[in-house]
């Protein structure tokens, strides 16, 4: 059965500092991989996806980064962190193909406070 | 226009209570739709899969209506397990083989004892 992991869970880092997260999926290959932001109270935002390894789209203007340097491997990045990238980061994962069934899996979160 | 739309709510019912949501989405060719769960501070979780007229799965019941573009769910027998938030999500259609989905902001359900 696939799974898919995120860390940390939680992190609060200061205005202006480094951010790395990271997602990785197990029990499948190839998947279509997903960047999620939600503000606390807010919906879901689609940040980046990728369809391949080193393939990212960004679907909003911002600060934030993402790589995929493996397969099953998505990270989030950013140089220096603003007050408004606080939020609940979710990754998550689909079948790489134009099927019917397109059902995102999520992973379990990060949750970001920035001060 | 929001492309997926739903009341926000919150919806308060007493244990036992039959509820239901209803969302309408603005992209007539959309073929999938699927209801997520999302509990507070967790992430969602796919509840059921819409790709015909409509699913049921137990006390849950989700339909279909492509002529008014609307999608409903429905909760029988409300257990006070099923507080939490429903989002409406259909898949961009013109996304091609990305996957993308296009989520409603989530209706939220309180079910009091």
């Amino acid at each position: 059965s696939q799974t898919i992991h995120q860390w940390p869970a939680t992190l609060v880092q200061p205005v202006g500092s480094p951010l790395s997260l990271e997602c990785t999926v197990e029990g499948t290959s190839n998947p279509n991989l997903y960047w999620y932001r939600q503000a606390a109270g807010r919906g879901l935002q689609l940040l980046f996806y990728s369809v391949g390894i080193g393939q990212i789209s960004s679907e909003v203007p911002q600060n934030l980064s993402a790589s995929r340097p493996q397969d099953r491997q998505f990270i989030l990045s950013s140089k220096k962190l603003l007050l408004s990238d606080s939020g609940f980061y979710l990754c998550a994962w689909s079948v790489s193909s134009g099927r019917r069934n397109n059902e995102q899996f999520f992973g379990p979160g990060t949750r970001l406070t920035v001060l | 226009r929001k492309e997926v739309e739903q009341d926000p709510g919150p919806f308060n019912v007493p244990e036992g209570a039959t509820v239901a949501f209803n969302c309408t989405y603005s992209n007539s060719a959309s073929q999938s739709f699927f209801w997520y769960r999302q509990d507070c501070r967790k992430e969602p979780k796919l509840l059921m899969s819409v790709y015909s007229s409509g699913n049921e799965d137990g006390r849950f019941t989700a339909q279909l209506n492509r002529a008014s573009q609307y999608i409903s769910l429905l909760i029988r027998d409300s257990k006070l397990s099923d507080s939490a938030t429903y989002l409406c999500v259909a898949y961009d259609f013109n996304s091609g083989n990305t996957g993308k989905l296009i989520f409603g902001q989530g209706t939220t359900l309180q079910v009091k004892p």
